[in-house]
C-alpha cells in the first residue's frame, strides 16, 4: 500500500527558507517507473504543480517558481524534498507530496500546512 | 505559460448527468496533454480519478467516464450521487511542466 507523509516547520518568518520532507511507504524512490512530485494549495485557492523529480535527478519545476525552488531524493532514506527560499506571505499553503508517473499524479500524501507570517 | 481553463462553478441534481470541461491556452486538449483529473473534497486531501483522458483507477467509481470533446478534456458524471459534491481540478501535461486548472466547484442539488 502507497503512502507519502508531509513533514517540515508549520510556520516561517517571510525571507526564510522552507525545507518540507516526504516520506514514502509502500514504493522504493529508486524506482525508475515513477516520479515524484510537490503540489501546493493556498487557502480558498486552487492547486498549483510546484515540479517533478525523478529518482536519479532531472527535476523539472512551475516557471513561476523555478528561481526559488529546489527538489531532491534521498533514497537510502525513501524520502524526497523540497526547498523554497526567501519565502512570502504568497506560500503560505498546503503543501503536498504525490507520486506521478508519465501520463499520471496517481497518489497523494495528506498534506501539510505552511503559513509565513512575521 | 499554458492557462487551463474550467468552469468555476456546476450545480446537477441527484441522478443526473454532467459533465466538465478543461480548455488549454495553447489550443486543442489532445491526448498528448495526457489530461488528468483530480477530485477534492472539502478540508481533504486530493484524489486522483482519472489519467490519460479515460483511466479510471481502481479506486474511481464506473460513473466517472473521461473523454476528449470539442478540443477539451471532458469528465462526465452519470447518476450523481450526493457524495459527489467536490471539486475538480483538471491536470495537462505542458511538455515539461503540468498545469492545473483552476477547477470546478461540483454542487449536487
Amino acid at each position: 500500500q502507497v503512502q507519502l507523509q508531509e513533514s517540515g516547520p508549520g510556520r516561517l518568518k517571510p525571507s526564510q527558507t522552507l525545507s518540507l520532507t516526504c516520506s514514502v511507504s509502500g514504493v522504493s524512490t529508486s524506482s525508475g517507473d515513477y516520479y515524484w512530485t510537490w503540489v501546493r494549495q493556498a487557502p480558498g485557492r486552487g492547486l498549483e504543480w510546484i515540479g517533478s523529480i525523478y529518482y536519479s535527478g532531472f527535476p523539472e519545476y512551475n516557471p513561476s517558481l523555478e528561481s526559488r525552488v529546489s527538489l531532491s531524493v534521498d533514497t537510502s532514506k525513501n524520502q524526497f524534498s523540497l526547498t523554497l527560499t526567501s519565502v512570502t506571505a504568497a506560500d503560505t499553503a498546503v503543501y503536498y507530496c504525490a507520486r506521478s508517473t508519465v501520463t499520471t499524479l496517481n497518489y497523494w500524501g495528506q498534506g501539510t500546512l505552511v503559513t509565513v507570517s512575521s | 505559460q499554458t492557462v487551463v481553463t474550467q468552469e468555476p462553478s456546476v450545480t446537477v441534481s441527484p441522478g443526473g448527468t454532467v459533465t466538465l470541461t478543461c480548455a488549454s491556452s495553447t489550443g486543442p486538449v489532445t491526448s498528448d496533454h495526457y489530461p488528468n483529473w483530480v477530485q477534492q473534497k472539502p478540508g481533504q486531501a486530493p484524489r486522483s480519478l482519472m489519467y490519460s483522458v479515460s483511466n479510471r483507477y481502481s479506486w474511481t467509481p464506473a460513473r466517472f467516464s473521461g473523454s476528449l470533446l470539442g478540443g477539451k478534456a471532458a469528465l462526465t458524471l452519470s447518476g450523481v450521487q450526493p457524495e459527489d459534491e467536490a471539486d475538480y481540478y483538471c491536470l495537462l501535461y505542458s511538455g515539461g511542466p503540468w498545469v492545473f486548472g483552476g477547477g470546478t466547484k461540483l454542487t449536487v442539488l
